[in-house]
This record gives C-alpha cells, sequence and structure tokens, in this order.
C-alpha cells in the first residue's frame, strides 16, 4: 500500500517550456486535490477532483490544467512555465466529504528558471 | 470565506517545555479543523481533527489540541517537547465551501532547543 505518489521529485524548466506532475493514489479514495506550497504562504489549493470525471478551479488554478484519468490518477500540467510557478506541489486525496483527512504524497519541487 | 491564522511564524521551545502553537479560524459555517505536521523534505501528516463532539481532541505522539467555538480557535499542545517534534505545523480549516478541499495557514516552524 503505497499512498499517495508523485512523480517526478525535481524538476529544473526553463521559462516557457511544459510539464506535466504526475499523482496516483491506491487507496480508493473518491477526491484528489492538487496544492501548492510557498514560503510563508501555507498551502494553496490549485485544483481539485470530487469524483472521477469532474474537475474544479481552486484558489490559484492560472496558468495551471488538470486532468482526472481515472479514479486512481490526477495530473496537473504547466503549459508554458514561468518563474512564478516555481514552488513544492502536492497532491492529495481523500475519501470524498469535508470531514475526510487527506493523505499527501511525498511532493514535487519545481524550479522555472 | 473561510481563512486560517496562525500566530507566530516560529516558535522555539526547550526539550522537555510545553508546545503551544495558535490557530485561530474564520467560517460561516461550523468547521472541521485540522492539524498537520511537515517533517522536513516530505508530505503532510496529519496529526489531529477536529470534526463534531468533543473538543478536546487527542493526536499522535501527545499531541492535543481545544476547539473552542467562543474564541474561534484550535489551539494545538503538547507538555513536553521531545527533539524529534521539530518540524513545520499546519493548523487547516474545511467545511461549507463545497470544494472538499483544505485551506491552510501560513504555518508554524518549530526548533526544540537540547
Amino acid at each position: 500500500n503505497a499512498g499517495v505518489t508523485q512523480t517526478p521529485k525535481f524538476q529544473v524548466l526553463k521559462t516557457g517550456q511544459s510539464m506535466t506532475l504526475q499523482c496516483a493514489q491506491d487507496m480508493n479514495h473518491n477526491s484528489m486535490y492538487w496544492y501548492r506550497q510557498d514560503p510563508g504562504m501555507g498551502l494553496r489549493l490549485i485544483y481539485y477532483s470530487a469524483s472521477e470525471g469532474t474537475t474544479d478551479k481552486g484558489e490559484v488554478p492560472n496558468g495551471y490544467n488538470v486532468s482526472r484519468l481515472n479514479k486512481r490518477e490526477f495530473s496537473l500540467r504547466l503549459e508554458s512555465a514561468a518563474p512564478s510557478q516555481t514552488s513544492v506541489y502536492f497532491c492529495a486525496s481523500s475519501v470524498g466529504t469535508d470531514s475526510d483527512t487527506q493523505y499527501f504524497g511525498p511532493g514535487t519541487r519545481l524550479t522555472v528558471l | 470565506a473561510q481563512s486560517v491564522t496562525q500566530l507566530g511564524s516560529h516558535v522555539s521551545v526547550s526539550e522537555g517545555a510545553l508546545v503551544l502553537l495558535r490557530c485561530n479560524y474564520s467560517s460561516s459555517v461550523p468547521p472541521y479543523l485540522f492539524w498537520y505536521v511537515q517533517y522536513p523534505n516530505q508530505g503532510l501528516q496529519l496529526l489531529l481533527k477536529y470534526t463534531t463532539g468533543a473538543t478536546l481532541v487527542k493526536g499522535i505522539n501527545g499531541f492535543e489540541a481545544e476547539f473552542k467555538k467562543s474564541e474561534t480557535s484550535f489551539h494545538l499542545t503538547k507538555p513536553s517537547a521531545h527533539m524529534s517534534d521539530a518540524a513545520e505545523y499546519f493548523c487547516a480549516v474545511s467545511g461549507g465551501t463545497g470544494r472538499r478541499a483544505l485551506t491552510f495557514g501560513s504555518g508554524t516552524r518549530l526548533q526544540v532547543q537540547p
């Protein structure tokens, strides 16, 4: 039981390049989330997927797209990376109600030059 | 709208001393409240949460928190700090937004001095 896995762990991009961050969970959870963590700002929600087949914007969606590929996988795409997207990205999953514990992956540290 | 305020971005205590990390929230509906811990270069791990019922909640590693509705607070405490408690701690709130997602505070980094 691996929980929530994320790939890659580290990535360096040049401005304008694109990339996809991958996330998978093996807990049969309905809901999945992408957050970004910046110093002094806690974690902010980028996008979430309440259930398979649905996605919605969070607090900071600009510059990102997501795909809920199936119940297990939820990917985050940067179409044209900008230095402001330098951050640590965390994927999380939960059963799917407000009171549920969210389980977090180990994170992807992204640097955009 | 929901928000979380964590007072003190850095807290330093001596080993064996009381740990008190402060969290105040704002929510238009009865909130669900969480404390997560993040060790260096790792993801977040749940310490404890309040959903309903008893307002004093016990978590892992000897931590506990008390939900005080009148003060809109959910402070985290531990009677005796251990070196292994050094980490960053995040308070979070959910409920009522329809997003089923968490709104986080900015975090408090706890240092434990020998």
